[in-house]
């Protein structure tokens, strides 16, 4: 069964660093992009960042709202993303998820997801 | 910055159609996805590309684009379809991707 399982979310001061993890299983990691998207609470989806494959470099791309303080990383023998989490804001607070993407720039959509992880910024 | 706009809420009568709208400047050139999310659920893929389906989503299902707007369109809507549907695409000036706001679709 294709899955994706995070982990991590937690409480955290403003300013505070974080580190969630997402596991993957069931399809071959490495041939994929991965992304992390968060959901603020009542709030719609907002894309946060990806990561390519080894094919393409694993170059890393951000939103402007977590550039600079966020930092996506991938483990393709252990099957896990990273997401790192720096310098956290009060608006930072959201559901994580992390998703499959494709295979290559010219492929479209987020296809797998998992359950998401909860992480809340605040004193 | 570039930025993806659907309407907030449209209703739809049991067995009826649906069409929901995403409009972007970069939709000229790139393709929309679309997303289904239900209350407490991870969003599901329902449409990539041109007008793809993944394995298991029903064939009432259907997307297609248009200029600045991309459209995804349900035939038949069930009970089982209401949900919020996100729209997402690559963007042409400001973040890499983004996502549309969100369209809640009622089925009454």
């Amino acid at each position: 069964e294709v899955q994706l399982v995070e982990s991590g979310g937690a409480l955290v001061q403003p300013g505070g660093s974080l580190r969630v993890s997402c596991a993957a299983s069931g399809f071959t990691f490495s041939d994929h992009y991965m992304e992390w998207v968060r959901q603020s609470p009542g709030k719609g989806l907002e894309w946060v960042g990806r990561i390519k494959n080894k094919a393409n470099s694993d170059t890393t791309e951000y939103a402007a709202s977590v550039k600079g303080r966020f930092a996506i990383s991938r483990d393709d023998s252990k099957n896990s993303l990273y997401l790192q989490m720096n310098s956290l804001r009060t608006e930072d607070t959201a559901v994580y998820y992390c998703s499959r993407g494709p295979r290559n720039d010219y492929g479209v959509g987020l296809d797998v997801w998992g359950q998401g992880t909860v992480v809340t910024v605040s004193s | 910055s570039s930025e993806l706009t659907q309407d907030p809420a449209v209703s739809v009568a049991l067995g009826q159609t649906v069409r929901i709208t995403c409009q972007g400047d970069s939709l000229r050139s790139y393709y929309a996805s679309w997303y289904q999310q239900k209350p407490g659920q991870a969003p599901v893929l329902v449409i990539y590309g041109r007008n793809n389906r993944p394995s298991g989503i029903p064939d009432r299902f259907s997307g297609s684009s248009s200029g600045i707007t991309a459209s995804l369109t349900i035939t038949g809507a069930q009970a089982d379809d209401e949900a919020v549907y996100y729209c997402n695409s690559r963007d042409t000036s400001g973040d890499p991707y983004v996502f549309g706001a969100g369209t809640q679709v009622t089925v009454l």
